[in-house]
């Protein structure tokens, strides 16, 4: 049962465009809201994250935007470049309890000059 | 200036061994986990210490046994190393009172 559905799998952007991965969770108690960049033979990064009491959250080229009532939220990067090539994850976790991270599968991220 | 520190960095072994990987951090943090990213890439909690107590043992064979000697430091034990625990297991820690949780450059764990 993968409780963070995490798409699309691998998404190919041109250097400047918007790049936008999606996540959908099923508990209503997750609270808490990560992105992470993993880079080839490295550990995760947190990137960015997200409480659900806010619909948007912008730090730099980065953007999630969450819809509660969709259980729904996103990844945009504006302006990719192909530094920004890496895979990328979807987490959500509930306060209390150790705040176990549950992971989406992953997006492969490659920009294109 | 490592944060999340892990050894080794690779572990190659044959089967039936009994292999240990360590972690350490220096954020001050008192809450450690560890996780396993499968071939696919998929990350799974594995265990979470808090102040060197267990408080997650996710469904994990019991040949895996982390320890936490103190709480900036937390090793994972594997007995009987069988071809399926080949993977990339992370170790990351986090402030009890915040929900970031910062990880460690990885150890792959290849059984042959």
């Amino acid at each position: 049962q993968q409780q963070v559905k995490q798409s699309p799998q691998s998404l190919i952007v041109q250097k400047g465009g918007i790049s936008i991965i999606n996540c959908a969770y099923e508990n209503t108690a997750f609270d808490y809201f990560p992105w992470y960049q993993q880079f080839p033979g490295k550990g995760p990064a947190l990137l960015i994250a997200i409480r659900p009491d806010v619909s948007e959250k912008k730090e730099g080229r980065f953007t999630i935007s969450f819809n509660k009532s969709a259980k729904q939220f996103s990844l945009h990067i504006m302006d990719s470049q192909p530094g920004d090539s890496a895979t990328y994850f979807c987490a959500a976790s509930i306060t209390g309890g150790g705040n176990k991270l549950t992971f989406g599968t992953g997006t492969q991220l490659k920009v294109e000059l | 200036d490592t944060a999340v520190s892990q050894t080794p960095k690779y572990l190659v072994t044959q089967m039936g061994n009994d292999k240990s990987i360590k972690c350490e951090q220096n954020l001050g943090h008192d809450t450690m986990y560890w996780y396993k990213q499968d071939s696919k890439k998929f990350l799974k909690i594995m265990f979470s210490y808090n102040n060197k107590e267990l408080i997650i043992n996710e469904t994990v064979p019991n040949r895996f046994s982390p320890k936490s000697p103190d709480k900036a430091h937390l090793n994972l034990h594997i007995n009987s190393l069988e071809l399926g625990d080949s993977a990339v297991y992370f170790c990351a820690s986090r402030n009890y009172r915040g929900h970031e949780q910062y990880f460690g450059p990885g150890t792959r764990l290849t059984v042959t």
